[in-house]
Parts: structure tokens; C-alpha cells; sequence
């Protein structure tokens, strides 16, 4: 079974610039999670899908970041125009269910984003 | 609100040597708690989970007991191995959602 596949794996851009990331989730995962990662913390979630609809985006700073999955499989995160604090890794992770504490997530390997 | 507390890093071991991660949480209601692995240069996985007061993960070697008159979820392993070098991450869900809880993260690394 394929993993969950993010791509590209590492990005440098200008600020002010708009830069995308991309996820596939495992085949069959109708739930999809994108978190950013600062060094030395733990995962924050930006946004949970549920097939195509976002059900979790209370911590997506909506001015300058953008996220679909229009068909319910893979899925897009934008932030435009970059800022120098949004240098960090951008993790992907797919789940059977969203619902209930037993459900494992799996994640991609990340988007490392370095904004200069 | 809920929270997850693990011990600082780096921690710095010789091969075999016995290993302890602590890691303690907060929460409203009755969580399931998870160790995660990151490896250098890799993604996420998930290492061992317990969903439930006393139940015991365990997986490749480690192991962490679910204590809730402690409210902790410590990770150990009895003898460690250059390639358990990485950074390992404690969470937690309330058992009524979805979201996980994370701590820090804390970097492991094994001496030869």
C-alpha cells in the first residue's frame, strides 16, 4: 500500500510569493489533514477534510492561506503572499475516519518551506 | 484546555543502555494516547498507542503503559539501538473527536 505522498519535498521562495503543496492520501482515507510543523515543536492541524468538505479550518489564517480537495482524494495547500514566519514543514496525514480516538493517521514525509 | 507535556531533549544514551521519555497529559475527558516517530529525514509514524487506563502499548521493543491516577504515558525501552535515533512525539485525542494533541517532540540520540 502507498503511503501518503507529498510533493515537493523541500521549497525556497521569496516572501511575498505564492507557493502550493500537494498531498495524495492513502486510496480509500476520506479524511485528510494538513499541519505545519515549526522546528523543535510538535504538528499544529491548519485544516481537516472529510471527503471534499473542510470540516476543521479554525486554525487556517484564511488571509493568506488556501486549501481545497475538490474531489475528495488529493489535495492542495496555498499560501500567497508568503511571509518569512511561514518557514516551516508542511505535513499532509490521511485517516480512515475522522471521528473517535482510535483512528491512526498517517503521514507524508512533508514539505520542508524556507522563506527568504 | 487538553495539553501534552514530554521531557525536553536531546536525550543522549550509549547503545543498550535503558531508555525513559516521559511524557504527561491533560485532558477533559478520557483520551486515547500515542507515541509518533520521526526518523531523520522522514515522516510521521505512528509507534504505539493505548486507548484505555492501564492498557499497554508496545511495538519494536518499546512500551508505554496508559496511567491515569498519574495522567501519564511514559515511553521505554530496555535497551536501545543506534537506529532508534529520532525524534519521538507523545499525543493524545479525546476519545469524542478527532484532533491530536502534541507535545514538543523529543530528540533521541544513540551513541555506538
Amino acid at each position: 500500500e502507498a503511503g501518503v505522498v507529498q510533493s515537493p519535498r523541500y521549497k525556497i521562495i521569496e516572501k511575498k510569493q505564492p507557493v502550493a503543496f500537494w498531498c495524495n492520501p492513502i486510496s480509500g482515507h476520506n479524511t485528510l489533514y494538513w499541519y505545519r510543523q515549526n522546528l523543535g515543536q510538535g504538528p499544529e492541524l491548519l485544516i481537516r477534510y472529510e471527503n471534499e468538505e473542510a470540516v476543521d479550518d479554525s486554525q487556517l489564517p484564511k488571509d493568506r492561506f488556501s486549501a481545497e480537495r475538490l474531489k475528495g482524494v488529493d489535495s492542495t495547500l496555498k499560501i500567497q503572499p508568503a511571509e518569512l514566519g511561514d518557514s516551516a514543514v508542511y505535513l499532509c496525514a490521511s485517516s480512515r475516519f475522522g471521528g473517535g480516538g482510535n483512528t491512526e493517521a498517517f503521514f507524508g514525509q512533508g514539505t520542508r518551506l524556507t522563506v527568504v | 484546555g487538553d495539553s501534552v507535556t514530554q521531557m525536553e531533549g536531546p536525550v543522549t544514551l550509549s547503545e543498550e543502555a535503558f531508555l525513559t521519555i516521559n511524557c504527561t497529559y491533560t485532558a477533559t475527558g478520557y483520551p486515547s494516547l500515542f507515541w509518533y516517530v520521526q526518523y531523520p529525514g522522514e515522516g510521521l509514524q505512528l509507534l504505539l498507542k493505548a486507548t484505555k487506563a492501564d492498557d499497554k502499548g508496545s511495538n519494536k521493543g518499546f512500551e508505554a503503559t496508559y496511567r491515569k491516577e498519574t495522567t501519564s504515558f511514559h515511553l521505554e525501552k530496555g535497551s536501545v539501538q543506534v537506529s532508534d535515533s529520532a525524534v519521538y512525539f507523545c499525543a493524545l485525542t479525546e476519545n469524542s473527536n478527532y484532533q491530536l494533541i502534541w507535545g514538543a517532540g523529543t530528540k533521541l540520540i544513540i551513541k555506538p
